[in-house]
């Protein structure tokens, strides 16, 4: 069974720093590419950064600078290094697989980041 | 950046009647279109992808149809369970991915 399992999200203050992690399970999870997409409360999907499975990344222009995307293929995790965090960072972050760029077909539960003073 | 648009924002239906959700794209996405449902505390789920499949276990009263700029989801009978959020997602500009605002579909 696929697993995506997100952590480290928390109450951190603007300007401080998160780092989250997503273990995977049941899957080849080193031929994946993998994503982070965030939902901020009551509002719709952004998708945040990827790492496909050659390890190029890309972020989406409100976090490019701030977050960097990694993973570690022999521990099937994947992160996400949150720094220099704003208010309106303020999400649920869930992980999520695609396969040679096909759509997101499995998503982790989410984990909730609040930034606030 | 590709923008994509749904409407209408909020649908009331009745179960057993049939739901029409559109999303636009502001220019061509080809056929790089999804959609996915989110309930309540739950992550999205994937429905349909390629514009028209239907993803593993999803069941037929789901479809998905469209090209280019205008696509649409059909729910042909709708179950209680249907009633959710509905946002599409195109990846034409690969690796970007945007999603639209999303379709609230409330029991009427």
């Amino acid at each position: 069974e696929v697993q995506l399992v997100e952590s480290g999200g928390g109450l951190v203050h603007p300007g401080g720093s998160l780092r989250l992690s997503c273990a995977a399970s049941g899957f080849n999870f080193s031929r994946y590419n993998l994503n982070w997409v965030r939902q901020a409360p009551g509002k719709g999907l952004e998708w945040v950064s990827i790492m496909t499975f050659s390890s190029t990344t890309d972020y989406a222009d409100s976090v490019r600078g701030r977050f960097t995307i990694s993973r570690d293929n022999a521990k099937n995790s994947l992160f996400l290094q949150m720094t220099s965090l704003r208010a309106e960072d303020t999400a649920v972050y869930y992980c999520a697989r695609d396969w040679a760029g096909r759509p997101l077909d499995y998503w982790g539960q989410g984990t909730l980041v609040t930034v606030s003073s | 950046e590709i923008v994509l648009t749904q409407s209408p924002a909020t649908l009331s239906l009745s179960p057993g009647e049939r739901a029409t959700l559109s999303c636009r794209a502001s220019q061509s996405v080809s056929s790089y279109l999804a959609w996915y449902q989110q309930k309540p505390g739950q992550a999205p789920r994937l429905l349909i992808y390629g514009a028209s499949n239907r993803a593993t276990g999803i069941p037929a009263r789901f479809s998905g149809s469209g090209s280019g700029t205008d696509f649409t989801l059909t729910i042909s009978s709708l179950e209680p369970e249907d009633f959710a959020v509905y946002y599409c997602q195109q990846r034409s500009n690969w690796p970007l991915i945007t999603f639209g605002q999303g379709t609230r579909l409330e029991i009427k």
